[in-house]
């Protein structure tokens, strides 16, 4: 099957830094990517839609100024959290979807810990 | 997207098969019903989907009720291994295809 890799697998930063994070579809294009969050013991919300060359959409409650996404190739897409804060902390997980549509594709997540 | 409901947790021994149930009694006539899975800390897997007919791959079943408001994923031989959350997802298919929302899905425990 399609493989999508994220980089860091986790991540401990201070608070008020930035961080950045990186999703990629390794053996297809993905013309669209997501990004979801869980908080412990909940399940994935979705935050935001990426078109490859487009502005992202942001689902309701999700700040567009906090949460930069960049969509610049057909492989990688990149989750900026600014100005980080302790209840940033959450498991964050990106996903590609083929071409084709049908299928869509998660990375093993990323962990975040603001201190 | 319609949405579904599924039991908060079901338990299965190993070897035996396990079914998951899911309704979706408001699905639409475009809309695909999508299985995934999440074992601890990892990102969801895909499992199986389907539109109408029953469909089989090398993980599971998939089995749809004729006028499909529900559904159920059929694991044949579960092992220890198959221990996680699964979700029933209804997604709209066709030339826009809609976004995977989560539920709370079906904590399956398979226990020796």
């Amino acid at each position: 099957g399609a493989v999508v890799s994220q980089h860091p697998s986790w991540v401990i930063c201070k608070s008020g830094t930035s961080v950045k994070i990186e999703c990629r579809s390794l053996d297809f294009q993905a013309t669209t990517m997501f990004w979801y969050r869980q908080f412990p013991k909940q399940s994935l919300m979705l935050m935001a839609t990426s078109n490859e060359g487009s502005k992202a959409t942001y689902e309701q409650g999700v700040e567009k100024d906090k949460f930069l996404i960049n969509h610049a190739s057909l492989t990688l897409s990149t989750l900026t959290v600014t100005s980080a804060h302790p209840e940033d902390s959450s498991f964050y997980i990106c996903s590609a979807r083929d071409t084709s549509g049908y299928e869509q594709y998660f990375g093993p997540g990323t962990r975040l810990t603001v201190t | 997207d319609a949405k579904t409901t599924q039991p908060t947790s079901m338990d299965c021994a190993e070897g035996r098969a396990a079914n998951l149930p899911c309704n979706h009694s408001t699905i639409s006539g475009n809309e695909y019903v999508y299985w995934y899975r999440q074992i601890h800390s990892q990102g969801p897997q895909y499992i199986i989907h389907g539109l109408k007919n029953n469909e089989t791959n090398e993980m599971a079943s998939l089995i749809i009720t004729e006028d499909r408001k529900s559904s159920t994923l059929i694991l044949p031989h579960a092992t220890l291994r198959d221990t996680a959350v699964y979700y029933c997802i209804v997604r709209r298919g066709g030339t826009s295809y809609g976004k995977l929302t989560f539920g709370q899905g079906t904590i399956l425990t398979v226990h020796p």
